[in-house]
């Protein structure tokens, strides 16, 4: 089946404004992360959704990020009030539970949103 | 510093040669995994070491892991230019019921023909 999808591919905003980022998980999958990489970084965590439980919302940078996943499925990534230093590439990947606990998992990535807020 | 650190940051080699990378962390780990991205894009997983394992392999990668160091490499064998990305090592924190990876900064590799 098909992959990890986001769109867009590209966003460019200005400063101020809000955006929605939208990760499609690969099917079946009920673990779906965010990640945000700056330019010439690692990964940074975001958000976690795992079923219906709670998200750990731990690596959120400010309280102007939010994320909500629907139907345990599609996930959208909201940023209000856009700043210059939100600009990044921000990284979808989901996984199947059965591997997770046995340390086995691996998570497959979309290909990004590249967010330049100007 | 952060968790899952790699050296070197840059790495350039002709070839056919052999490419070594290297990764650091801090605390202790369920696994360790080996990423590659292109072009700044979505990330391809390459291999996954679990934490009682020492190596293994998979075509031309060969992982090693060794928990008393915290460190773990990377060797790619008889390089291609189509190798050229950038790698990135991710941990998963031990006795976490979930797969949150904490990544490394990434060696940026670079293969000339």
């Amino acid at each position: 089946g098909a992959g990890v999808s986001q769109s867009p591919s590209n966003k460019v905003t200005e400063k101020g404004k809000d955006v929605e980022l939208r990760c499609d998980p690969i099917s079946g999958h009920t673990a779906l992360y965010w990640y945000r990489q700056s330019l010439g970084q690692g990964l940074e965590f975001l958000i976690y959704f795992q079923g219906n439980s709670a998200p750990d919302k731990s690596g959120l940078p400010s309280d102007r990020f939010s994320a909500e996943r629907t139907g345990g499925s599609v996930s959208t990534l909201t940023i209000q009030r856009t700043q210059q230093e939100d600009s990044a590439v921000y990284l979808c990947a989901s996984t199947s539970v059965g591997g997770m606990m046995q340390g086995n998992e691996t998570q497959y990535f979309g290909p990004g949103t590249r967010l330049l807020v100007l | 510093s952060q968790q899952g650190e790699e050296d070197p940051q840059a790495l350039s080699i002709q070839e056919g040669e052999n490419a070594t990378m290297n990764c650091s962390y801090k605390t202790s780990i369920n696994n360790l995994q080996w990423y590659r991205q292109n072009s700044g894009r979505g990330l391809v997983h390459l291999i996954l070491i679990r934490s009682n394992e020492r190596e293994k392999h998979s075509g031309r990668l060969r992982v090693t892991l060794d928990t008393s160091k915290k460190s773990s490499s990377l060797l790619i064998t008889a390089s291609r230019a189509a190798d050229t990305a950038s790698y990135f090592c991710a941990t998963k924190a031990g006795g976490t019921s979930y797969g949150k990876l904490t990544f490394g900064q990434g060696t940026i590799l670079t293969v000339h023909p």
